[in-house]
């Protein structure tokens, strides 16, 4: 059972661009929700994580704009840069006990 | 601050054979997971421990897979026999105990059934 469903699977951008990544959620029991970013080869790193009392959160050109009623977020990536060219996990958890559970993944492509 | 150790890095085997990993956390961590990630996917975990207790093994195949933490610091994941369906990158992960606590990832075991 997909509990975090993500969308698109793979996305191209041109530098500069705004890259914009969806994810809903079934579990209203998830309160945590976390963004990491993986390279070939590498494990997931976390990249920015929001808790549902916020609407929105900005760390860099990194945004996480969160709808609780909807069961939806999304991560904007501003500027993009070939750099941010990688995969894209969103993620959500019961935050007492850290279980996560993890989107499909987007691929992201930043042209130069 | 040393990170998430894991080895090997890539693992070759026939199905019905048996394989081990072997993942060692970051200093101070209590809390340790297994995620496989099998290609195109996101990680599903596996299993996790706080400190060298089972706090949620409902996604592993217990008919096949077993896992241990001993003394509460380094981790075994084991699969025997291994099937087809196996092949996958096993990922490792560890964090502190507590709300909110990001969860640091090693870099994988890539494992190919042939």
């Amino acid at each position: 059972q997909q509990q975090v469903k993500q969308s698109p699977q793979s996305l191209i951008v041109q530098k500069g661009g705004i890259s914009i990544i969806n994810c809903a959620y079934e579990n209203t029991a998830f309160d945590y929700f976390p963004w990491y970013q993986q390279f070939p080869g590498k494990g997931p790193a976390l990249l920015i994580a929001i808790r549902p009392d916020v609407s929105e959160k900005k760390e860099g050109r990194f945004t996480i704009s969160f709808n609780k009623s909807a069961k939806q977020f999304s991560l904007h990536i501003m500027d993009s840069q070939p750099g941010d060219s990688a995969t894209y996990f969103c993620a959500a958890s019961v935050a007492i006990n850290n279980d996560m559970r993890f989107g499909a993944g987007t691929r992201l492509t930043v042209k130069p | 601050e040393a990170g998430v150790a894991q080895s090997p890095r890539y693992k070759i085997i026939e199905k019905r054979q048996s394989v081990a990993f072997w993942c060692n956390p970051i200093s101070g961590h209590a809390t340790l997971y297994w995620y496989q990630q099998i290609l195109g996917q996101g990680p599903k975990l596996l299993i996790q421990f706080q400190n060298n207790g089972v706090v949620d093994d409902s996604q592993l195949p217990k008919d096949r897979f077993s896992a241990e933490r001993l003394k509460g610091v380094d981790s075994t994941l084991k699969i025997q026999p291994a099937k087809l369906e196996d092949s996958a990158v096993y990922l490792c992960a560890s964090s502190s105990t507590g709300r909110d606590q990001p969860q640091h990832f090693g870099d994988g075991t890539r494992l190919s059934i042939l």
